[in-house]
């Protein structure tokens, strides 16, 4: 049983490099979301995604960008990384019902990434 | 806009009974979800609460009072593995509020 898988795990990065995050998933959910964790900020979704070749921008998009090309793979790549990108990244999906999210989250096991 | 409140930590001891609540601001209001998150992990579905009332799943149950706009997580004969954060979360909008720490100490 897979659910969501993200590579890499962990990454180093020196700033102004590009970097993408994969994030696949094997349970056909519909949704797709980004967040990223830091201490004392909790959770916060980055972008989303309704479904397959549409997304949406959430609370802190700014330096990331995201495709939908198919139901099961949701990358994030950030285009110019920068120190203040260094964070716990988790994808997530979900089912959703007419339109409104009532089905629970799935989230991967995390992608740290740090920005030097 | 849409905010979310919860207690940065709270502590308790084996065996006894915790509340963790939640208070929001929304416009619009679709539901509310509960997660657990252990250091180092991804989170966890707990509970969701779309009506007002408790919802109960084992040892744990989730109120919510959307007149109120608030809910609370309640987690009964605490053991040392509930040591986690707990995250309130709107359903539609997927906006976590910043958890709460709770340690249970022996």
């Amino acid at each position: 049983i897979a659910g969501i898988t993200q590579a890499p795990t962990s990454q180093i990065l020196a700033a102004g490099r590009r970097m993408t995050l994969r994030c696949t998933q094997d349970m056909r959910h519909n949704a797709m979301y980004w967040y990223r964790q830091d201490l004392g900020l909790g959770l916060r979704l980055i972008h989303y995604s309704n479904t397959a070749g549409t997304t949406g921008k959430g609370e802190v998009p700014d330096g990331y960008s995201v495709s939908r090309a198919n139901t099961d793979d949701f990358p994030l790549t950030l285009a110019s990384a920068v120190p203040s990108q260094t964070s716990v990244y988790f994808c997530a999906s979900s089912a959703w019902t007419s339109g409104v999210n009532t089905g629970e989250l799935f989230f991967g096991e995390g992608s740290r990434l740090t920005v030097l | 806009g849409q905010n979310i409140d919860q207690p940065t930590e709270m502590t308790a001891t084996e065996g006894a009974i915790v509340q963790i609540n939640c208070t929001y601001q929304t416009s619009g209001f679709n539901g509310l979800f509960w997660y657990q998150q252990h250091a180092g992990e991804a989170p966890t579905f707990l509970s969701y609460n779309v009506l007002d009332g408790l919802e109960e799943k084992g040892r744990f149950s989730s109120f919510l009072s959307r007149s109120k706009g608030y809910s609370y997580l309640l987690l009964k004969e605490l053991q040392m593995k509930d040591s986690a954060s707990y995250l309130c979360a709107f359903t539609d909008k997927l906006i976590f509020g910043t958890g709460t720490r709770l340690q249970v100490f022996p």
